[in-house]
């Protein structure tokens, strides 16, 4: 099955600093997912990427698909950023197909 | 719009004995899934639901877990017996059609602890 790997693992961060997480992965994928998981355990959707660029507010992700990787991008970074940040993809074309998700990366925001 | 309900938010048992957790997914999503996340990875698929069907259950370790989805809304997943390592966070998602360009929107998970 498809590989998903993100680094870095963990990164801690004073408030206000950028950061970059990266996501790389193992196929051509349909579906890429980024999510936060915040310290409750909630999941919670930031980006649907596949490819291109998004953003919003602070927080942007680029996709590029034909290198297999993706970026999520944390500007002026704020204590409720800390989590667990999950990069999650899908292959396949119709039909159905399933989420792989990476290990993550645990970042820690202190004031 | 709600969200995903989960129930309960928690649960402690011993080894060999079962639990049921229970999901309600968004109202009019078609497709449902069952992740299990143990702790330090991410979230890894048991069972996804399309309507009432079962669409894919390959990561079902189906000689102790059963899951079902009456009537194409709720679904329960049981473990029977349980073992230590089924220690975890049991989370439920729901898409619209469960087309592989979808958005899955999680619930807030139920965590177990198997002593």
């Amino acid at each position: 099955g498809i590989q998903v790997e993100q680094s870095p693992p963990d990164l801690i961060l004073q408030e206000g600093a950028n950061s970059t997480l990266r996501c790389n992965f193992s196929d051509s994928v349909n579906n890429l997912q980024w999510f936060h998981q915040n310290p409750w355990g909630q999941l919670i959707n930031l980006f649907y990427i596949p490819s291109g660029t998004k953003q919003n507010g602070r927080l942007s992700a680029t996709t590029v698909a034909t290198e297999r990787y993706s970026l999520l991008y944390i500007s002026s970074s704020q204590t409720t950023d800390s989590g667990v940040y999950f990069c999650a993809v899908a292959v396949g074309g119709s039909g159905y197909s399933t989420l792989t998700f990476g290990k993550g990366t645990m970042l820690l925001v202190s004031p | 719009e709600a969200g995903v309900a989960q129930s309960p938010r928690y649960k402690i048992i011993e080894k060999r004995q079962s639990v049921a957790f229970w999901c309600n997914p968004i109202s009019g999503h078609a497709t449902l899934y069952w992740y299990q996340q143990i702790l330090g990875q991410g979230p890894k698929l048991l069972i996804q639901f399309q309507n009432n069907g079962v669409v894919d259950d390959s990561q079902l370790p189906k000689d102790r877990f059963s899951a079902e989805r009456l009537k194409g809304v709720d679904s329960t997943l049981k473990i029977q017996p349980a073992k230590l390592e089924d220690s975890a966070v049991y989370l439920c998602a729901s898409s619209l059609a469960g087309g592989p360009r979808e958005t899955q929107y999680f619930g807030p998970g139920t965590r177990l602890l198997v002593l």
